[in-house]
């Protein structure tokens, strides 16, 4: 079982639905992350969180929005999403700083119809 | 930026037989390398991780190796199981960046 939950595990949502992704940590990790991949791709960085401030955007497209409500918890909120949206979303936690490893969620899979 | 080339993309191998994923990365500030287990249905893990300061790196049937003058690392593993089946990802990053850069992935298949 990995420390990083993710819900829901699947999510269905058409082009006009608002949505939200959820992440939870609990191991007093400082960054937060948001991942995309796509079937047989790795993941890609969509969005960083630092100490509950963004630090990175990967150049997202705005349907996508990102919220770190605490240091142990990550939205990532869905509006207006296309069908190339459908995707694999995958949270992440590290403790940050030097070399330190990041640990993943096992990921919302999201389609979009 | 990063750049993070690896291969092969596929791998078979037979049961207790070595394998071995290779990997090349592009910049030279990069000092942290860890490698990740993908199975079907779930998140990546980190099975193990080297830093620029260290060549090798063992645990129990997984190695990993470091050339950083190459700029290449790989990841050795020794006695296949069954359950080593799975997408293996080699990253890449340096110490400043949050972002990590992936490979493009090792679908290694154990052949019973």
């Amino acid at each position: 079982d990995t420390e990083v939950t993710q819900t829901p595990k699947h999510l269905v949502m058409g082009m006009t639905n608002k949505k939200s992704l959820k992440c939870e940590q609990h191991m007093g990790h400082r960054a937060m992350y948001w991942y995309k991949q796509k079937a047989k791709k790795p993941p890609e960085l969509m969005f960083v969180y630092s100490y509950e401030k963004l630090s990175i955007n990967e150049s997202v497209p705005s349907r996508f929005s990102p919220e770190c409500p605490n240091s142990s918890l990550l939205n990532l909120h869905l509006h207006a999403l296309q069908p190339e949206d459908s995707a694999l979303y995958l949270c992440a936690s590290s403790q940050g700083g030097q070399g330190r490893a990041l640990h993943f969620g096992n990921g919302t899979r999201l389609t979009v119809t | 930026g990063e750049n993070v080339e690896q291969h092969p993309s596929t791998l078979s191998v037979q049961e207790g037989d070595s394998a071995v994923i290779k990997c090349t990365y592009s910049d030279s500030a990069s000092n942290y390398f860890p490698w990740y287990k993908q199975e079907l249905g779930k998140g990546p893990q980190l099975i193990i991780d080297i830093r620029s300061n260290v060549g090798e790196k063992k645990d129990q049937r997984i190695a990993v190796t470091l050339n950083k003058t190459a700029k290449h690392f790989s990841l050795h593993i020794t006695e296949t199981q069954p359950e080593d089946s799975a997408v293996y990802f080699c990253a890449a990053k340096d110490f400043g960046n949050e972002k990590l850069t992936f490979g493009t992935g090792t679908r290694l298949t154990i052949i019973p």
